[in-house]
């Protein structure tokens, strides 16, 4: 059965102090695995797709990268804005499915 | 990136009622799909919307309970049918458009069933 599990559930990070989260997936016919920002009481919002392992992709302080079994969001410098919770979700055979997320908090 | 707007907010419903969600899309879409997020938690798919017939569901989602309209490419209903507490969640309307798949999400609908 696929699966897609995110770790840590939390995070706490003081403002400058750098750390990432994981992404493991085991799903047949990858077609791409997508990172989320989710801001309480609203949508995710995009933020990058990726599509085969050893690709890269950056965003300001945001930076994704994949292998074959997982994903990494690394966030550099964070600051408090960075705050929200971070979802990955694979997409295969037409359909997308989402992990549990990992809840950052950036503290001053 | 698609713009999407969803009808209403919030709704705070009785036990035994029923709500339609609208979701509007400011492009014509192909994929379209909706989702329940509970308190605290990920997103779980419900159902695709296929223009021109029926939906797609998920383990676990039945038509009668969700049932789905996609009239046209760029709008889509979902009914939450006879709520019940368990019902109270956020449901949020989806696109994936372009040869990458990007999903844009709907600002969500915030439902409570009293």
């Amino acid at each position: 059965e696929d699966q897609v599990t995110q770790s840590p559930e939390a995070l706490r990070l003081q403002e400058g102090e750098s750390s990432s989260l994981n992404c493991s997936y085991t799903v047949s016919g990858l077609r791409g695995l997508f990172w989320y920002r989710q801001d309480p009481g609203k949508g995710p919002e995009f933020l990058f797709t990726l599509y085969s392992a050893g690709e890269e992709k950056e965003k300001e302080r945001l930076k994704a990268t994949l292998t074959k079994k997982e994903s990494f969001l690394h966030i550099t410098a964070p600051k408090p804005e960075d705050s929200a919770t971070y979802l990955c979700a694979s997409f295969s055979w037409g359909k997308f499915q989402f992990g549990a997320g990992t809840q950052v908090v950036v503290t001053p | 990136s698609a713009v999407i707007s969803q009808k209403p907010s919030r709704d705070i419903c009785q036990r035994g009622t029923s709500l339609t969600i609208q979701c509007q899309v400011d492009s014509q879409v192909t994929m379209m799909f909706w989702y329940r997020q509970q308190p605290g938690q990920s997103l779980t798919l419900i159902a695709t919307a296929n223009q021109g017939s029926e939906a797609t569901y998920e383990s676990g989602f039945v038509i009668d309970k969700f049932p789905i309209s996609r009239p046209n490419l760029t709008f889509s209903t979902l009914t939450v049918s006879n709520m019940s507490p368990e019902d109270s969640s956020i449901y949020l309307c989806s696109v994936a458009q372009g040869v990458s798949n990007e999903q844009f999400f709907g600002p969500g609908t915030r439902l409570t069933v009293l």
